[in-house]
């Protein structure tokens, strides 16, 4: 079965410290991952994408990496600020279908504390 | 910012009623989707079109239906709301211009509630 696991579930952190999301997928066969922002009450927001040839993506103070080999995807973000409180969601998509479908986890709902 | 819009962004009715969701794009992107959220789990897709005249049902169940009769407009309609139908509903839009690289932008959502 196709499936996207997040961890932690919740993370709370303080200013200016870093942090580590994870990712791990049993998604196959893999086209591309993709790491999205959500705010509170809006749509999520693409952050990286990157595909089975890529093994580090950075945009500003996030850089995720993927490991294609095991599967596994983290989402580094450095010298966090309060605008990072959101949750962070993981989606996979597959090169099963025209539609090239769509895996998401569950998201980790990250707290930024002043 | 993606030019994506949702109306209304919350709306809270009575059991029976008839709604519509609004969403429009105007990056002239040819899919569009709909997914239903629920606090803390993940997104499941229930609706999907290619374009114009073009929609299909998506992984998850749904009693909705929506049209697709203009590229940049994609509603979705509950013929008779119930409790069950209360979530959130998200709208979102993508190009295909190369292969592994068919980014989604979603609007901000409508937070649905049903008496």
């Amino acid at each position: 079965k196709n499936q996207v696991e997040q961890s932690p579930q919740s993370l709370i952190i303080l200013e200016g410290k870093n942090c580590t999301l994870q990712c791990n997928y049993t998604v196959s066969p893999f086209s591309n991952l993709r790491w999205y922002k959500q705010d509170t009450g809006r749509g999520p927001v693409s952050l990286t994408i990157m595909t089975f040839s890529e093994n580090t993506k950075s945009n500003g103070r996030y850089t995720a990496t993927l490991d294609a080999d095991t599967k596994q995807s983290s989402l580094h973000i450095t010298a966090s600020q309060l605008s990072d409180s959101a949750s962070y969601i993981c989606v996979v998509s597959d090169r099963g279908s025209t539609l090239g479908r769509l895996y998401f986890g569950r998201g980790t709902q990250l707290t930024v504390w002043p | 910012e993606a030019d994506i819009y949702q109306t209304p962004r919350y709306l809270v009715i009575g059991t029976g009623k008839k709604i519509t969701l609004e969403c429009s794009q105007t990056m002239g992107h040819d899919k569009m989707y709909w997914y239903q959220q629920d606090p803390g789990m993940e997104l499941h897709l229930i609706h999907y079109s290619y374009g114009v005249n073009s929609t299909e049902k998506g992984d998850l169940s749904s009693e909705s239906t929506v049209s697709r009769i203009r590229t940049e407009h994609f509603p979705l309609t509950l013929e008779s709301a119930r409790p069950s139908h209360t979530s959130q509903y998200l709208c979102a839009s993508s190009e295909s211009r190369r292969e592994n690289s068919d980014t989604q932008y979603f609007g901000p959502g409508t937070r649905l509630t049903v008496l």
